[in-house]
């Protein structure tokens, strides 16, 4: 069956560290892979997309890596702060299915001072 | 550009009441989704739609409907309410492309069903 995996345990970083979080899927073979962040009480916020024929894709302090044949996305938030404290989802899209996506459970990022 | 909304922000219903939970968008999206996200689950979505007139169920439909008479407005309907839709509703619209691309989230509406 189809799985998307995302570590369940909140991960605890101190400030100033690099900060991975890994999404790795079984039974998938996306065209793109993207990433959200989740505030409590909110809703999703997009943050990078990255297509299958890209390795890596950069945005200010985040990198996120996409290796097709290990099935999975690596998403690194670099100097980490308190403020990148929240959940990050992870979602890829079916091919053959549209624009539809399909979302992992999510991982809590805590940044401590 | 108020981007995606949604009311009401949080409902209680009985078992067995109905409701229509709201959403719109004004960045002109031909695609719209709802999705519910459970306490420790991913989200999970109920219907979509890729135009007015056109809608289609997604991988949690049962006990919904939906219809898009317009661009803006996407409404859910709960017919029959039941505690298994407990949940926190989120509607998204996404601009029409060949290839996913971003969507954009409306603040949630949380439902609980007792």
């Amino acid at each position: 069956s189809q799985k998307i995996e995302q570590n369940s345990e909140a991960l605890n970083i101190q400030e100033g560290k690099t900060a991975t979080l890994t999404c790795n899927y079984t039974n998938y073979s996306p065209a793109y892979l993207q990433w959200y962040r989740q505030d409590p009480g909110r809703g999703p916020v997009f943050l990078l997309l990255i297509r299958e024929n890209e390795k890596e894709k950069r945005k200010e302090r985040l990198k996120v890596t996409f290796d097709t044949t290990l099935k999975q996305s690596l998403f690194h938030i670099t100097a980490s702060q308190p403020a990148d404290s929240a959940t990050y989802l992870c979602a890829l899209d079916p091919k053959g299915g549209g624009n539809k996506l399909t979302f992992g459970t999510g991982t809590q990022l805590k940044v401590e001072l | 550009n108020a981007g995606v909304t949604q009311t009401p922000k949080f409902r209680i219903l009985k078992i067995g009441q109905s409701m229509t939970l709201q959403c719109a968008q004004d960045m002109n999206h031909n695609y719209m989704y709802w999705y519910r996200q459970d306490p420790g689950m991913g989200l999970k979505l109920i219907y979509y739609s890729v135009g007015a007139g056109i809608t289609d169920k997604g991988e949690v439909p049962n006990g919904y409907n939906v219809s898009r008479s317009t661009t803006e407005d996407f409404p859910l309907r709960l017919e029959l309410a039941a505690p298994s839709q407990t949940s926190v509703y989120f509607c998204a619209s996404e601009t029409t492309g060949d290839h996913p691309d971003e969507q954009f989230f409306g603040p949630g509406t949380r439902l609980t069903v007792l």
